[in-house]
């Protein structure tokens, strides 16, 4: 059980390029969501799904881009990356249970990525 | 709009010490969960405790406690006898029952124990 696993670990983007931050959990988990995290801001949500096809925007979007075609599989797509997106980036996973969709979130290792 | 301050940027204290991690928080709901996490040097983010709204009971487990109070929206974290092993950001976040599994993470608190 891998649990949630994140690709790449480190990226350097120009600014302008595009990419896509891979996330993948083997739980069968319901929920995930990706967040950033930056020096003195905690983490902040950019997107989160509740199942498969489904999707939303988090408390940052903008310059993001999500699906979800499997249930394992999360991607976020960087579509033209700007100085700004300069963090590190976690996804992360959590069941919906008997207990409702608050459930501890588990989360991935992180991508620190760095765009010039 | 819900929010999580932590106002203690950084606390440092020296091995055996007892200290406390202050969380505050703002929610309009009434059904709402919150939690604490650890993200140590190596930047991992491990879960340590889910408390929902309506359960105040203050929880310990070993060195760790946790005391939850309504009347002053407060979830706060006390480490007893501290170790240098502690030394890590800790969070708190909030879910409301109307944002779903969203979570809303306060700054942090850099936690340093000296030997």
């Amino acid at each position: 059980n891998a649990g949630v696993t994140q690709t790449p670990k480190f990226q350097v983007l120009k600014t302008g390029q595009s990419m896509t931050l891979q996330c993948a959990q083997d739980m069968n988990h319901e929920y995930m969501s990706w967040y950033r995290q930056d020096p003195g801001m905690g983490l902040r949500l950019i997107h989160y799904s509740v199942g498969a096809g489904i999707t939303d925007q988090g408390e940052v979007p903008n310059g993001y881009n999500v699906s979800r075609s499997t249930t394992e599989d999360f991607p976020l797509r960087l579509l033209s990356a700007a100085p700004s997106q300069t963090s590190v980036y976690f996804c992360a996973s959590s069941f919906q249970g008997t207990s409702g969709p608050y459930n501890e979130q588990f989360f991935g290792p992180g991508t620190r990525l760095t765009v010039l | 709009a819900q929010k999580v301050t932590q106002a203690q940027t950084e606390i440092s204290v020296v091995e055996k010490e007892d200290v406390t991690l202050d969380c505050v928080y703002e929610t309009r709901d009434t059904t709402y969960y919150l939690f604490w996490y650890k993200q140590p040097p190596s930047g991992e983010l491990v879960f340590l405790i889910r408390r929902n709204s309506f359960d105040e009971q203050n929880e310990i487990s070993g060195r760790y406690s946790w005391n939850f109070q309504k009347s002053t929206s407060s979830f706060n974290f006390t480490i007893t006898a501290s170790q240098v092993v502690d030394s890590a950001v800790y969070f708190c976040a909030l879910s409301e029952e109307t944002s779903g599994s969203r979570l809303t993470f306060g700054e942090g608190t850099q936690l340093t124990v000296n030997p």
